[in-house]
């Protein structure tokens, strides 16, 4: 079946950087997502890495994928108080076209 | 500005009301989606759409309905029969079937009273 789990908790100090893990379940999944959402607000699109991909970064993100493990991370450097959300992971399966699967989002909390 | 226009913001219904929810989005996207999140729970998929006239129920399809008439339409209809309809609704749209990247509305809070 398809799912996608996160922790639902991370509280990282100001300045370090926060690492947000995910595991899925499909492994047709074309595309891996990273979403963040702040409070009453709907989610943005943070990044994202194809499959045949082992890693992207793109400023203060990376995103490390593996593959034989099912395994994402987010790492985020020098973590603000402007990153305080929850982070989501998705996918999309190939078998489910169209369709997205979140998980169920990790809260960053940022201690000064 | 191309974008996913959600309204309203906030939506206080009766018990026993159907109550309509509206989301536009003028990207050319052919994919469409409904998710409602509660607290701690993520998103859950209500129905998607990828093409117009065209739509499939989700994980949590039931007490909600759809239409697709227009390519920038996709409303959401939560109905006297959703038994926990307080939430937070999300709408988004994609461009296909191959990248899903999704973009989202800014939500309604639903709010039976």
């Amino acid at each position: 079946g398809e799912d996608v789990e996160q922790s639902l908790f991370l509280s990282v100090r100001e300045g370090d950087s926060s690492v947000i893990n995910c595991t899925y379940t499909d492994s047709s999944s074309t595309y891996l997502y990273w979403y963040k959402q702040e409070p009453g607000a709907g989610l943005q699109l943070l990044t994202y890495i194809f499959s045949n991909m082992d890693m992207k970064q793109d400023q203060r993100l990376t995103v490390l994928l593996n593959k034989k493990d099912k395994h994402l991370s987010l790492r985020i450097a020098d973590t603000q108080t402007g990153d305080s959300a929850i982070y989501f992971c998705a996918e999309s399966p190939y078998s489910s076209a169209s369709k997205i699967i979140f998980g169920s989002g990790t809260r960053l909390s940022i201690r000064p | 500005d191309g974008g996913i226009t959600q309204s309203p913001k906030y939506l206080f219904r009766k018990e026993g009301q159907n109550v309509t929810l509206s989301c536009e989005q003028n990207l050319n996207h052919d994919a469409m989606y409904w998710y409602r999140q509660d607290p701690g729970q993520g998103l859950r998929l209500i129905y998607y759409s990828q093409i117009v006239n065209d739509f499939q129920k989700g994980d949590i399809a039931e007490g909600y309905s759809v239409s697709r008439e227009k390519k920038e339409s996709f409303p959401l209809t939560v109905t006297s029969a959703q038994k926990n309809p307080t939430a937070f609704y999300l709408c988004a749209s994609s461009p296909g079937t191959v990248n899903t990247e999704a973009f989202f509305g800014q939500g309604t809070r639903l709010t039976v009273v």
